[in-house]
């Protein structure tokens, strides 16, 4: 089955920290994996699109990985705002199902 | 501002009803997708629509139903409304017809359903 899994659930840091959210996922052949951010009641908003050649791709203070063979990717949010707090979802578009498979998303808390 | 509109911004109404959530996409996409968030929940994809042609399905229960107009507006119609439809409904649109293509969200409709 075809899954996205996203760790932690949730997260509180202090402000000016780096974190960095997980994202696992099962769905194989995939064409890109997206990182969004949705702030509470708003609609997300995209951080980062990867295909599965990339490896990496920054967007200002956050920064994505991706590691297609251990079906791995990263979101590093770097010198942390309390603007950056929100939900960070992982969405994986697989090829042979032509679904876009959202994850449930890590909930970043920035603290003063 | 993404350039996503969606109305009602906030909808309140009671089981047993029937709604309409309009949105219009950014000036020159084509695809609009329909998703629905309930409480602290992930986003489900409902269904998308290419210049006016139903493209792709998810978990849209067969009470709801979609359109895409003309004038590439969308409209999600929710019938015989439950308690579990209360939800954010949000509204997606990107240039092409495949799901490459990075979406832009709208504002999302909040329904509660009494």
């Amino acid at each position: 089955k075809n899954q996205v899994e996203q760790s932690p659930q949730s997260l509180i840091i202090l402000e000016g920290k780096n974190c960095t959210l997980q994202c696992n996922y099962t769905v194989s052949p995939f064409s890109n994996l997206r990182w969004y951010k949705q702030d509470t009641g708003r609609g997300p908003v995209s951080l980062t699109i990867m295909t599965f050649s990339e490896n990496t791709k920054s967007n200002g203070r956050y920064t994505a990985t991706l590691d297609a063979d251990t079906k791995q990717s990263s979101l590093h949010i770097t010198a942390s705002q309390l603007s950056d707090s929100a939900s960070y979802i992982c969405v994986v578009l697989g090829v042979s199902n032509y679904q876009l498979i959202w994850g449930a998303g890590t909930k970043l808390i920035i603290k003063p | 501002d993404s350039g996503v509109t969606q109305t009602p911004k906030h909808l309140i109404t009671a089981t047993g009803q029937r709604v309409t959530l309009r949105c219009s996409p950014r000036s020159g996409d084509l695809s609009v997708y329909w998703y629905q968030q309930s409480l602290d929940q992930g986003l489900q994809f409902l269904i998308q629509y290419y210049n006016g042609e139903e493209r792709a399905k998810g978990n849209i229960l067969e009470r709801f139903s979609a359109q895409q107009f003309p004038d590439l507006h969308s409209e999600l119609n929710l019938s015989s409304l439950e308690l579990g439809d209360s939800a954010l409904y949000f509204c997606a649109s990107s240039a092409g017809d495949t799901l490459t293509y990075e979406q832009y969200f709208g504002p999302g409709t909040r329904l509660t359903v009494t």
